[in-house]
């Protein structure tokens, strides 16, 4: 069946740029997105792209797609403590409203 | 803005209760989902519903049921609660056209079975 792959853990200092990785292996692969979840809280959702596209900008989040290879990454510019969170990679594949997670990434800022 | 409700946001049950666990969307969805979510394991989807009266199983379906008698709202029973049924649950919904109502959730309900 479909997978989605994360790296559990990232640290990055305060100001800095994160980058979260994500790799995919449904090729029919329509959407993909990107959620937030704060402690205690449900998912929230960041940002998604539509699989013909290769970037999407949004403020400070950048999300890169390359199709080819089936990776996904989320750019977070100027990352602040609020930015502290455990970030889901999603992807949906063709003819289906079912989106497949990945096990999240636990993003830490160090002020 | 999308609004997924869920009625509780804790709840402590005995095992071999019936616990019934509420969602309710307010953006018109046609698709509703409900996940559990484990340390370790991710979300695992339960049980979704594309439409009223409609319900599909997901990957782990066992001890669960679910009711979709009205569009907006989307019921998960637990026909006799077990303590491997603690568990942090999360409801989400979405409309048939992606792009303008991609998947949303609710703020998730934390389930202690004792």
């Amino acid at each position: 069946g479909e997978d989605v792959e994360q790296s559990l853990f990232l640290s990055v200092r305060e100001g800095d740029s994160s980058v979260i990785n994500c790799t995919y292996t449904d090729s029919s692969s329509t959407y993909l997105y990107w959620y937030k979840q704060e402690p205690g809280a449900g998912l929230q959702l960041l940002t998604y792209i539509f699989s013909n596209m290769d970037m999407k900008q949004d403020q400070r989040l950048t999300v890169l797609l390359n199709k080819k290879d089936k990776h996904l990454s989320l750019r977070i510019a100027d990352t602040q403590t609020g930015d502290s969170a455990i970030y889901f990679c999603a992807e949906e594949g063709a003819g289906s409203y079912q989106l497949t997670f990945g096990k999240g990434t636990k993003l830490s800022v160090i002020p | 803005d999308v609004k997924v409700t869920q009625s509780s946001r804790y709840l402590v049950k005995r095992t071999g209760e019936k616990v019934f666990l509420e969602c309710v969307q307010d953006m018109d969805h046609e698709n509703m989902f409900w996940y559990r979510q484990d340390p370790g394991l991710g979300l695992r989807l339960i049980y979704f519903s594309y439409d009223v009266k409609m319900k599909e199983k997901g990957d782990i379906p066992e001890g669960y049921s679910v009711s979709r008698e009205k569009k907006e709202r989307f019921s998960l029973i637990l026909e006799s609660a077990s303590t491997n049924q603690t568990s942090m649950y999360l409801c989400a919904s979405s409309g048939r056209d992606r792009v303008n109502s991609p998947l949303h959730f609710g703020n998730g309900t934390r389930l202690t079975v004792t």
